[in-house]
């Protein structure tokens, strides 16, 4: 079973519309990455969040670590055409090897029509 | 050059060639990672350098065999690779604290594409 599970899996959205982008894991996280993708390159990173409670913004886009450090969301307000890609958590497992040792979510594919 | 790396941006190979992926990061990073990233599947971490000593290796075949000469070049030489080892291998570097907790993000650069045939 998945460390990490992302929902939902695929998004399309019209462009201006709100959503929320999902990832709950089955043990207390250390830390938790959100990245971005663009088809076939890099991943961009956009935040990252370590408390439980921690809430963190950049532009239009808002992430949240809940109480038990398990669940987190990534919110994006009045979606644009370059919210579009493949939206990546990462997690580093509380009281698991150290040394960087990120798991990350199966992704979530963001598609935005104008 | 800024960022992390990587050469080349697309390789295809034969199942009996060998090649050579190159990562190098201008960040003053002192740990690097190579990741695998196939079709439907979660984002899978390979190999972890820190200090320029491998730290992780998670299960990998040994036709995959990496290389760090130094903390800022990583490579990954392969040999005799498999049609299913088709997919994107990006490269990642970061700064950890020598007890070896996770404080900082990881900087990824832009992938090679293999395609094995």
């Amino acid at each position: 079973s998945q460390e990490l599970e992302q929902s939902p899996q695929s998004l399309i959205v019209q462009e201006g519309k709100n959503l929320t982008i999902n990832c709950t894991s089955s043990k207390t996280l250390y830390g938790l990455y959100w990245y971005k993708q663009k088809y076939g390159e890099g991943l961009i990173f956009l935040m990252m969040l370590q408390k439980g409670g921690e809430e963190k913004s950049h532009e239009k886009i808002t992430a949240k670590l809940d109480e038990k450090k398990q669940q987190s969301s990534l919110h994006i307000t009045a979606s644009q055409p370059s919210h579009a890609g493949i939206y990546l958590c990462g997690a580093v497992h509380a009281g698991g090897t150290s040394y960087g040792k990120l798991t990350f979510g199966q992704g979530t594919i963001l598609t935005v029509h104008p | 050059e800024t960022g992390v790396t990587q050469t080349p941006r697309h390789l295809v190979m034969g199942m009996t060639n060998k090649k050579s992926l190159k990562c190098e990061q201008h960040l003053g990073h002192n740990a690097m990672y190579w990741y695998k990233q196939s079709a439907k599947k979660p984002l899978e971490l390979m190999f972890v350098y820190n200090f320029k000593e491998q730290t992780e290796n998670n299960s990998v075949p040994s036709r995959f065999s990496p290389e760090c000469p130094n903390s800022s070049h990583l490579f990954l030489h392969l040999h005799t690779l498999q049609p299913e080892d088709s997919a994107l291998y990006l490269c990642a570097s970061s700064q950890v604290s020598r007890g070896g907790a996770l404080h900082n993000e990881q900087f990824f650069g832009p992938g090679t594409r293999l395609t094995v045939l």
